[in-house]
């Protein structure tokens, strides 16, 4: 049973064209987080998300937003995606300082 | 800071022998530590998972050794077998309570 669901697995947006991807879990954790990774890196922490606290990690650009609506969604806005933010992007939930993470299998943008 | 793996080293190693990852970890305030595995086109997979007051942890065909000393992480896998191939990435917790952030990857290919 999908525990973190990322949808939709692949993404195709154009250049400056706002896009949404999205995550769902099943865990009821109270930590989300947001990855992007790109090819042959490690995954690259955006934002994470306390409960409804947002923690935005400094190095995120300001074209890169997150929406915590209740406890099992989480949303990546991409206000005007440019070629250079084609990556895997990756949800991933924690039960909080204790815990692990687990991850859903990510979305696969592509910027046209 | 983080620690973004490029141009990621690669492990070969013959099937049944065993293998061992390195990580070297960069914030010596952390006190958790966790392993992943990733497939292509996937996401990280939990493995196994240490906290700072221990320096072995043993799981089915795995074992993660910390050393805090020298910020010294390391997975050792029993009898590699083709399924593991993937690429590992070590990730520590403490900190900041639930920013979980990744070390370099290494990439482990199983040859038969």
């Amino acid at each position: 049973d999908a525990m973190v669901i990322q949808n939709p697995r692949y993404q195709v947006t154009q250049f400056g064209k706002p896009v949404t991807l999205s995550c769902s879990q099943t865990l009821n954790h109270n930590v989300m987080y947001w990855y992007q990774q790109k090819s042959s890196q490690a995954p690259k922490l955006l934002f994470h998300y306390y409960d409804k606290d947002f923690n935005n990690e400094a190095d995120t650009p300001d074209n890169f937003q997150s929406r915590r609506p209740n406890t099992s969604f989480c949303f990546l806005d991409i206000r005007s995606p440019g070629l250079g933010d084609a990556a895997m992007y990756l949800c991933a939930t924690s039960r909080g300082p204790e815990g692990g993470a687990f991850f859903g299998q990510g979305t696969r943008l592509t910027v046209v | 800071g983080e620690s973004v793996g490029l141009h990621l080293p690669t492990l070969s190693v013959q099937e049944g022998d065993n293998s061992i990852i390195n990580c070297a970890y960069s914030n010596s305030a952390s006190d958790y530590f966790i392993w992943y595995k990733q497939e292509s086109g996937k996401g990280p997979q939990f493995i196994i998972d240490i906290r700072s007051n221990m320096d072995k942890r043993q799981g089915q065909r795995v074992t993660v050794l910390l050393n805090k000393t020298v910020k010294h992480l390391s997975l050792q896998i029993a009898a590699t077998q083709p399924g593991d191939s993937a690429v590992y990435f070590c990730a520590e917790k403490g900190e900041y309570g639930n920013k979980l952030v990744f070390g370099a990857g290494t990439i482990l290919r199983v040859k038969s």
